[in-house]
């Protein structure tokens, strides 16, 4: 069965440094992994999404990276801006016929002015 | 081109009621999930709905259906509502092409259950 982990589950960060947000998952037979950012009490907006067999992808600030075999994947956010406050979630699409997204429970991020 | 709708945004019912939620898929998705998401939990998955005919289907009471229209809109139905029904309840639709299948959310339903 297919468990998602994210760390930490909250971090505080000033404007402007560098950060690191983990996703692991158990079962490498996966289709894609995709993180999203989610703000209180609103929907979930896709940030990058790395095939299976792909190492990592880039949009403007963030980097993520997916090491498969090891179960792993790492959102970099570069030059944290306070508008980047909100909860990360990182997702694993399941291969096979039923493919659902298996949910971390986030990361929730605050950064300081 | 507009992204997932869903209707209505927020929702209140009481406890034994019947509630339908509405989603439209970005144009060109034939496939749409939904998922059910408490508060400080990640999201769960209810149903998948692909060409109009259930694919998946999630650890959820029968009290829980779903059904997808020719236009590939699909309407998520839950009776006999329990207090723990209240959530945030999101519908993604995807461009399903082999091993591609990206999935787009809508802003979600918000359902609070007195």
């Amino acid at each position: 069965k297919q468990e998602v982990t994210q760390i930490p589950a909250a971090l505080s960060v000033p404007e402007g440094e560098n950060l690191v947000l983990n996703c692991s998952f158990t079962d490498s037979a996966i289709y894609n992994l995709q993180w999203f950012r989610q703000d209180p009490g609103k929907g979930l907006t896709s940030l990058l999404l790395i095939q299976s067999s792909q190492r990592e992808q880039t949009s403007g600030r963030l980097n993520a990276s997916l090491d498969k075999s090891s179960g792993r994947s790492t959102l970099y956010i570069a030059a944290s801006q306070p508008g980047d406050s909100a909860t990360y979630l990182c997702a694993v699409l399941n291969a096979g016929n039923n493919r659902k997204l298996i949910w971390g429970l986030g990361t929730s991020l605050a950064v300081n002015p | 081109d507009a992204g997932v709708t869903q209707s209505p945004t927020h929702l209140i019912k009481t406890r034994g009621q019947h509630v339908t939620l509405r989603c439209s898929p970005i144009s060109g998705h034939k496939s749409v999930s939904w998922y059910q998401q408490v508060l400080g939990q990640g999201p769960q998955f209810i149903f998948q709905y692909y060409e109009k005919e259930e694919r998946g289907r999630g650890n959820f009471p029968d009290r829980f259906s779903a059904r997808q229209f020719p236009n590939y809109s699909s309407e998520l139905n839950v009776n006999a509502l329990l207090l723990g029904d209240s959530a945030l309840y999101l519908c993604a639709s995807s461009f399903v092409r082999g091993r591609y299948n990206e999935q787009f959310f809508g802003p979600g339903t918000r359902l609070t259950v007195l």
